[in-house]
């Protein structure tokens, strides 16, 4: 079983529409979080920590759901520079283990 | 601040060729890491140096690959001889962490997309 498993979409949402989406993680002792923001043929980003109190860094939203075992992603006001594949990370084992990635694109 | 740098940005080989990586990470950061990424996956994470020594080499595949950093700043990945499935996106990041620490960030390089045919 994969460590992080993501749906990797596409999702495909017109400009200003909020679009959210999961990411599941296996080991139960994971200690920390992130997202990570991959364009096309570039190198992936961090676009934001995922605390356990959930945390807001403009129009970006993400959760952690402990219990659950997934955390989650939601962008408001959803722009044209958003496309990209968001990355979901962990850190467990002194390393990072990254999820396949979902793909947003938004469309004017 | 310049950014972690990464040498060749393309490379295609034959299959059973040999092919070398470089990677300048940022200055001062003390932890190293080598990812492969294939089309449509994550980063794997291969190799993780702290200074110049390998303080995670689990994932590497060791008959073929190897790695190293020898004075504590840049690397080098080697693969010999390689294979039609290397055929992926190599990464190189750094970070300020060091091992066992929370890595807040870690920054990658811009990649080596390497062919083998």
């Amino acid at each position: 079983r994969k460590e992080v498993e993501q749906d990797p979409g596409p999702f495909n949402v017109p400009e200003g529409a909020t679009v959210a989406f999961n990411c599941t993680y296996s080991n139960s002792a994971s200690q920390s979080f992130f997202w990570y923001r991959q364009d096309c043929r570039k190198e992936p980003k961090l676009l934001m920590s995922v605390y356990s109190s959930g945390n807001e860094d403009g129009r970006f939203t993400a959760q952690l759901n402990r219990a659950s075992q997934y955390i989650s992603l939601l962008i408001r006001d959803s722009k044209l520079s958003d496309s990209a594949t968001y990355l979901c990370v962990e850190f467990n084992d002194y390393k990072l283990s990254f999820g396949a990635g979902t793909t947003v694109t938004v469309r004017a | 601040e310049a950014g972690v740098a990464q040498s060749p940005r393309y490379k295609i080989i034959e299959k059973r060729q040999s092919v070398a990586f470089w990677c300048n990470p940022i200055s001062g950061h003390a932890t190293l890491y080598w990812y492969q990424q294939i089309l449509g996956q994550g980063p794997k994470l291969l190799i993780q140096f702290q200074n110049n020594g390998v303080v995670d080499d689990s994932q590497l595949p060791k008959d073929r690959f190897s790695a190293e950093r020898l004075k504590g700043v840049d690397s080098t990945l080697k693969i010999q001889p390689a294979k039609l499935e290397d055929s992926a996106v190599y990464l190189c990041a750094s970070s300020l962490a060091r091992f066992g620490e929370v890595v807040n960030e870690q920054f990658f390089g811009p990649g080596t997309r390497l062919t083998v045919l």
